[in-house]
């Protein structure tokens, strides 16, 4: 049972566009997303994230937006660099599971120059 | 951002042998620690929760008497593959973090069993 799904597995942008990675949820009891950016044979390290109380947050050139009625949220990267290319994960918690988080499956995002 | 290592970072054993990965907190203290699995482009599975001075909790499916888990004090978890098996091949990444949902990962353990 897949409770956080990124159904792109892939995405392909060009340098200095904008980049937009979604990501759905099934359980309602989660309150709290993150975004995480992921090399090959290297751990995740934070973007972003956002509290269920809020329906978007900004950090540079990384805002997430969440849709709670339809359980989404979307990651939004503007303008797109060539060093953002990785594979984004986007990850959930919630309840009383301190630190507990679902990840999605991941999308592998391409910058082209 | 909290720093997280592991140890270590590749390891190539045998069939039948154990293997040991250290995860360490480096500017804070973690009484709760994560292990995650990924195998090739699939998501970071959570394998378990190590909780410094009581028993892990394990996710369902994870053999608890495979995948020892020890968290002796509040900068280190290890997790020990016992009789490892070609199918255990995987990247382990332990996390951590000083406050809720503040989780930290390690780089990772890149594990080969031949």
């Amino acid at each position: 049972d897949q409770q956080v799904k990124q159904n792109s597995p892939s995405l392909s942008v060009q340098e200095g566009r904008i980049s937009i990675l979604n990501c759905d949820y099934t359980n309602s009891m989660f309150d709290y997303f993150l975004w995480y950016k992921k090399y090959p044979a290297e751990g995740p390290t934070f973007l972003i994230s956002i509290s269920s109380i809020k329906d978007k947050n900004e950090d540079g050139r990384f805002t997430v937006f969440l849709n709670k009625s339809a359980k989404h949220l979307s990651l939004h990267i503007v303008p797109s660099q060539p060093g953002d290319s990785a594979v984004y994960f986007c990850a959930a918690a919630g309840g009383t599971s301190y630190g507990k988080l679902t990840f999605g499956q991941g999308t592998i995002l391409t910058v082209h120059p | 951002g909290a720093v997280v290592s592991q140890h270590p970072s590749r390891v190539i054993c045998k069939s039948g042998t154990s293997v040991k990965i250290e995860c360490r907190s480096l500017d804070f203290q973690a009484t709760t620690m994560f292990w995650y699995r990924q195998f090739p482009k699939q998501s970071l599975m959570l394998m378990a929760t190590s909780n410094e001075g009581s028993k892990a909790t394990y996710e369902q499916g994870v053999e608890k008497d495979k995948f020892l888990i020890n968290h002796a004090s509040l900068t280190l978890s290890t997790l020990t593959v016992t009789s490892a098996h070609p199918e255990d091949s995987s990247f382990y990444i332990c996390s951590g973090g000083a406050s809720e949902y503040e989780q930290y990962f390690g780089p990772g353990t890149r594990l080969t069993v031949t």
